[in-house]
């Protein structure tokens, strides 16, 4: 099975910073990379597939790239329902596995 | 509205089982691939199975955690997915969500339920 590592495991930041989250798999998946949004006591939203396209509905500020095995999710100005738990995911093979979450709380 | 509704949690003793179920509205289940992904208390998202449409022919795969003890389904007269849940382990404690899962070979879960407690204990 593939590995997914994220790095960092929480940060701390303050509305309008620019965040980047990292996620690393542990052989190539090629592009096939999602990343998901998760707040407390709800359920997971897709923000991100493919490594780099915009799910419809989501904020701009929202970003993805990569390609292989190393992506990156940034969030270009932090707002304060940005607050959440963030997965990516690699759909290159089955299982699909999760990467831990980084978990972005506010300053 | 497209919406998915799970349903059929509960508290179960080891080695019990339990049905899940996740009805779907505003979209047909058995022309998407579905997923069943689990968070226990406190962690992180697990992956635990995939149903392709039938389209694509109907398989089903699941993680190894959970291989031989549970089997997804669909009753396509009803709209629903199913996860059967046997020989239930105490790390089977979680709330247990349905996904979509969006095909062309993307297969991200652009849709989810509210999710399902699942509790493992004596």
């Amino acid at each position: 099975d593939i590995q997914m590592t994220q790095s960092p495991t929480s940060l701390s930041a303050s509305v309008g910073d620019r965040v980047t989250i990292t996620c690393r798999a542990s052989q190539s998946i090629i592009t096939y990379l999602n990343w998901y949004q998760q707040k407390p006591g709800k359920a997971p939203k897709l923000l991100i597939y493919a490594a780099s396209s915009l799910e419809s509905g989501v904020p701009s500020r929202f970003s993805g790239s990569g390609s292989g095995t190393d992506f990156t999710l940034t969030i270009s100005s932090l707002q304060p329902e940005d607050f959440a738990t963030y997965y990516c995911q690699q759909s290159n093979t089955t299982p699909g596995t999760f990467g831990p979450g980084t978990k972005v709380d506010i300053k | 509205e497209e919406q998915l509704v799970e349903s059929g949690g509960g508290l179960v003793q080891p080695g019990g089982s339990l049905r899940l179920s996740c009805a779907a509205s505003g979209f047909t289940v058995s022309s998407n691939h579905m997923s069943w992904v689990r968070q226990a208390p406190g962690k992180g998202l697990e992956w635990v199975s995939v149903i392709y449409s039938d389209g694509s022919g109907g398989s089903a795969y699941y993680a190894d955690s959970v291989k031989g003890r549970f089997t997804v389904s669909r009753d396509n007269s009803k709209n629903t997915l199913y996860l059967q849940m046997n020989s239930l382990r105490a790390e089977d404690t979680a709330v247990y969500y349905c996904a979509r899962v969006r095909g062309g070979g993307i297969d991200a879960c652009d849709m989810w339920g509210q999710g399902t407690m699942v509790t493992v204990s004596a």
